[in-house]
């Protein structure tokens, strides 16, 4: 079936360096690359999407970049602080509209 | 402005009981999804609507149903549980395909 797969499943950088997370998918008609971040406990919160149309979003110190050539797309944070830590779920639309999504990534910011 | 609400937050079941877990949205969307997240697998879809009395089948229906009877609620039910159900379940709510979908703060089921 389709799918979506998110690597790495952990990584730990050191605060003020950056960080990738890298997600492919399988379904060549995917339109929509929604990112989550969700917090220890808490409920997963959207930080940025990106449709197909574009190739690059950004806002403040995140960015996402979308190759559908290779069907990939990634998230980048810039200038990592200690709040970043947090699992970040990349997800891809099914035709029909249902989201998949990736299995996560654990960030961990030290500072 | 509450978002999307979840009740209850915490529930302990025994092998065989029933339940329905509530979620109630009040931001007029159309959407509503049911997602249950176990580690290490992400969010995988159960069941959504597109809207009030629709219904549908996501990635892992078995042993779940739900119904959308008014608009700003979707119900999750479970017949028979079984202890492969313990799970966090989230409820989320979008206003179309290809918008954000809102969750909510998610139900932690645990069946013994």
């Amino acid at each position: 079936g389709e799918n979506v797969e998110q690597h790495p499943s952990t990584l730990s950088v050191q605060e003020g360096d950056s960080a990738v997370i890298k997600c492919t998918y399988s379904d060549s008609a995917s339109n929509y690359f929604p990112w989550y971040k969700q917090e220890l406990g808490k409920r997963p919160q959207l930080i940025i999407d990106i449709r197909s149309n574009v190739g690059e979003k950004k806002d403040q110190r995140i960015a996402v970049t979308l190759n559908k050539t290779a069907k990939h797309f990634s998230l980048h944070i810039t200038e990592t602080q200690p709040e970043d830590s947090a699992v970040y779920f990349c997800a891809a639309d099914l035709q029909g509209g249902k989201l998949i999504f990736g299995q996560g990534t654990e960030l961990s910011v030290k500072p | 402005n509450a978002g999307v609400t979840q009740t209850p937050k915490f529930r302990v079941l025994k092998t065989g009981q029933s339940m329905t877990l509530l979620c109630a949205q009040d931001m007029n969307h159309e959407y509503m999804y049911w997602y249950r997240q176990d580690p290490g697998m992400g969010l995988r879809l159960i069941h959504y609507s597109v809207g009030e009395g629709t219904t549908a089948k996501g990635e892992v229906p078995d042993g779940y149903n739900v119904s959308r009877l008014k608009k700003q609620n979707f119900l999750l039910g479970l017949e028979s549980a079984a202890p492969s159900q313990t799970s966090v379940y989230f409820c989320a709510s979008s206003g179309a395909w290809h918008q954000p979908q809102h969750f909510g703060d998610g139900t932690r089921l645990s069946i013994l």
